[in-house]
């Protein structure tokens, strides 16, 4: 049982340059979502969605396309990247609304 | 503003030395409050959720608590295997279908052997 599974682990993009996290989960659960922690913030919400084809964003937007075709897979756009969206990036999915979330291992990303 | 505080930011306990870990919360009606422990390079991994004041859960040397200000996470005779960076995060019931988590910036715990 995979969990939630995210690729690749560390990545490095100069500024201006677009790429993709990915994610997928094997729960199938309706709830995914897209957080950063960054040092003396804490986890952020970037971008969340309910279920295949609903996305929304969280509290720090800016920056991120999301999209959501199928129930499983859950992927992160940067269109172009800036120094300020250098963090850690963690993938969750959940189920019923009082349901804990489950998270992937992370992105590393820096942005030079 | 909701708001999540977590106290001590560090902890070094010796093995076998129990103590507790704090998180107070603001909050305008609580749905739930959830407990996870991070690993250095790993995603959090869930521990407990609390969802209304008196409940307590336990899961082997770990006993998570919540009153209406605070939660505590109990640690007895702990081992250095339960070093890691515990999290606290709440959910309000207005948080919708965001779901979104208020989180703590955590307690980092050491657990020498």
């Amino acid at each position: 049982n995979a969990g939630v599974t995210q690729t690749p682990k560390f990545q490095v993009l100069k500024t201006g340059q677009s790429m993709t996290l990915q994610c997928a989960q094997d729960m199938n659960h309706e709830y995914m979502s897209w957080y950063r922690q960054d040092p003396g913030m804490g986890l952020r919400l970037i971008h969340y969605s309910v279920g295949a084809g609903i996305t929304d964003q969280g509290e720090v937007p800016n920056g991120y396309n999301v999209s959501r075709s199928t129930t499983e897979d859950f992927p992160l756009r940067l269109l172009s990247a800036a120094p300020s969206q250098t963090s850690v990036y963690f993938c969750a999915s959940g189920s019923g609304y009082r349901s804990p979330l489950h998270f992937g291992n992370g992105t590393r990303l820096t942005v030079t | 503003e909701d708001q999540v505080t977590q106290s001590p930011e560090a902890l070094r306990l010796q093995e076998g030395e129990s103590s507790s870990l704090n998180c107070s919360y603001t909050v305008s009606g609580l749905r739930g409050l959830f407990w996870y422990r991070q690993d250095p390079g790993k995603g959090p991994e869930f521990l407990f959720t609390l969802y209304s004041a008196g409940e307590e859960k336990e899961k082997e040397r770990l006993k998570a608590t919540l009153t209406k200000k605070e939660s505590f996470l109990h640690i007895t005779a702990p081992k250095p295997e339960d070093s890691a960076t515990y999290l606290c995060a709440v959910q309000a019931r207005r948080a919708g279908n965001n779901r979104k988590l208020i989180w703590g910036l955590g307690t980092s715990l050491a657990v020498n052997p």
